[in-house]
């Protein structure tokens, strides 16, 4: 149980497109979802929290008009990267939390390698 | 305050060797602590966590840590390594008052075959 599945796992874009990442929790669901980024041979840094139904937290330093986050609904929660540049070119990796898991934990999904040429 | 200090970011053993990745965490409160694996181009996953209950914490693959509350520390260890082992460790530390997630800057583990 508590599976999360990203898509796509990997996406090449143009400079100056925008790119839509889905994180999707399979089989519980999902009050709370959370988007990392993490950079090469780096550690995660959290970029959002997000709520289903409710406006996304970014945390200080991240554009939140160029990362738009949609939690739609307790299954779904999604991360478009607009405007996109090469500096964006990162592995996305979602997560998410349940009602019942308390701090349990967060499950991660297995990542979105995005490269913006 | 959270923070997670993974003292070591590189360590290199060999094959059939014990493994000790080390973690101090910091936290205002009760915390929960986590350990993660990532190989590389993957997700993370679970090794094991604490949540208050034994201290001596058992996961998967043969890994433990122990919660040592008067050093601040839940170093990840493994009686014998294996060649599958080699991958990134996570440390990460969780206020039980929320859901922010906490991570160490990681341990890239190598195994000598």
């Amino acid at each position: 149980g508590a599976v999360v599945s990203q898509h796509p796992s990997r996406v090449i874009c143009k400079s100056g497109t925008s790119v839509k990442i889905e994180c999707r929790s399979l089989d519980f669901q999902a009050t709370t979802m959370f988007w990392y980024r993490q950079f090469p041979k780096k550690s995660l840094m959290l970029m959002a929290t997000s709520n289903e139904g409710s406006k996304a937290t970014y945390e200080q330093g991240v554009e939140k008009d160029k990362f738009l986050i949609n939690h739609a609904s307790l299954t779904l929660s999604t991360l478009t990267v607009t405007s996109a540049h090469p500096e964006d070119s990162s592995f996305y990796i979602c997560s998410a939390r349940s009602r019942r898991s308390g701090n349990e934990g967060q499950y991660f999904g297995p990542g979105t390698r995005l490269t913006v040429t | 305050a959270q923070s997670v200090t993974q003292l070591d970011s590189h360590v290199s053993v060999s094959e059939g060797t014990p493994v000790l990745l080390r973690c101090n965490y910091s936290s205002s409160y009760s915390p929960s602590l986590f350990w993660y694996v990532q190989h590389p181009n993957k997700g993370l996953q679970l090794l094991l966590k604490y949540t208050s209950a034994a201290t001596l914490v058992k996961g998967i693959n043969g890994f433990e840590a122990e919660f040592k509350k008067s050093e601040t520390s839940f170093h990840l260890t493994k009686p014998s390594a294996h060649m599958s082992d080699a991958a990134e460790y996570f440390c990460v530390v969780s206020p039980n008052t929320g859901n922010q997630f906490y991570f160490g800057t990681g341990t890239s583990l190598t195994v000598i075959p």
